[in-house]
């Protein structure tokens, strides 16, 4: 019973270059969460997407990101021309119910930009 | 906006020693998530307590919800209990997703 995961792990990518997150929800779960952990802050939301639909992106920033999860294949967190502030762990939740519910995390991209 | 608070920011303890972290937030909640983050990055989910206390094994979570304030406690601490701890708040009327999170307690744990 795989945990959600992610990959890569690590990902390098220089200024200007597309980096691109994936993301598999645990079995059976059908909720999507993505958040970014900054140098020294905490966590914060970015987006929550269900199977084809984005629910919630309030979150994310305006330009550049966007988030995709197709009917197959995993969960896509898309970054164009990436800048250094991109710079930061992403992780990625999944649940089985949007509420009352405790979130599972995937190991999180290491995303450095040169 | 909720603005979630954890103290202390770094704590080092001796094996064997009973460890408390805590969170306060400023505004009413639906419910309080303690997160454990280790090195290496990867994040589990240890409890989602809305009032009382939640026990799993050398683990305590309680919550005072008049008084905004949430603690962690290990008893019997071990050095593989060394990670950064990270409390969260789920706004009331909200989903369990759009939480508000600590900047988390780094816990060292000496043999």
């Amino acid at each position: 019973n795989a945990g959600v995961m992610q990959n890569p792990r690590h990902l390098v990518r220089r200024r200007g270059q597309e980096a691109r997150l994936r993301c598999s929800p645990m079995k059976g779960h059908s909720h999507v969460y993505w958040y970014r952990q900054l140098p020294e802050e905490g966590l914060k939301f970015m987006v929550y997407l269900q199977k084809e639909n984005i629910i919630d992106e309030s979150g994310m920033p305006k330009e550049r990101f966007s988030a995709e999860f197709p009917k197959e294949g995993p969960s896509i967190l898309r970054i164009q021309q990436v800048v250094r502030g991109d710079s930061a762990a992403y992780f990625c939740a999944s649940s089985k119910h949007p509420t009352n519910e405790k979130l599972f995390f995937g190991s999180g991209t290491q995303l450095s930009v040169l | 906006k909720n603005e979630v608070e954890q103290s202390p920011q770094n704590l080092t303890a001796q094996e064997g020693e009973f460890i408390t972290i805590n969170c306060s937030y400023s505004v009413g909640i639906s419910a309080l998530h303690w997160l454990q983050q280790h090195p290496g990055g990867g994040i589990v989910s240890l409890f989602m307590l809305s009032s009382g206390k939640k026990k799993h094994g050398r683990l305590i979570a309680t919550i005072n919800i008049q008084e905004k304030h949430s603690s962690l406690h290990i008893t019997a601490s071990h050095p593989r209990d060394s990670a950064v701890y990270i409390c969260a708040a789920e706004n009331s009327g909200g989903s369990n997703y759009k939480l508000t999170f600590g900047k988390g307690t780094l816990l060292t744990v000496n043999p």
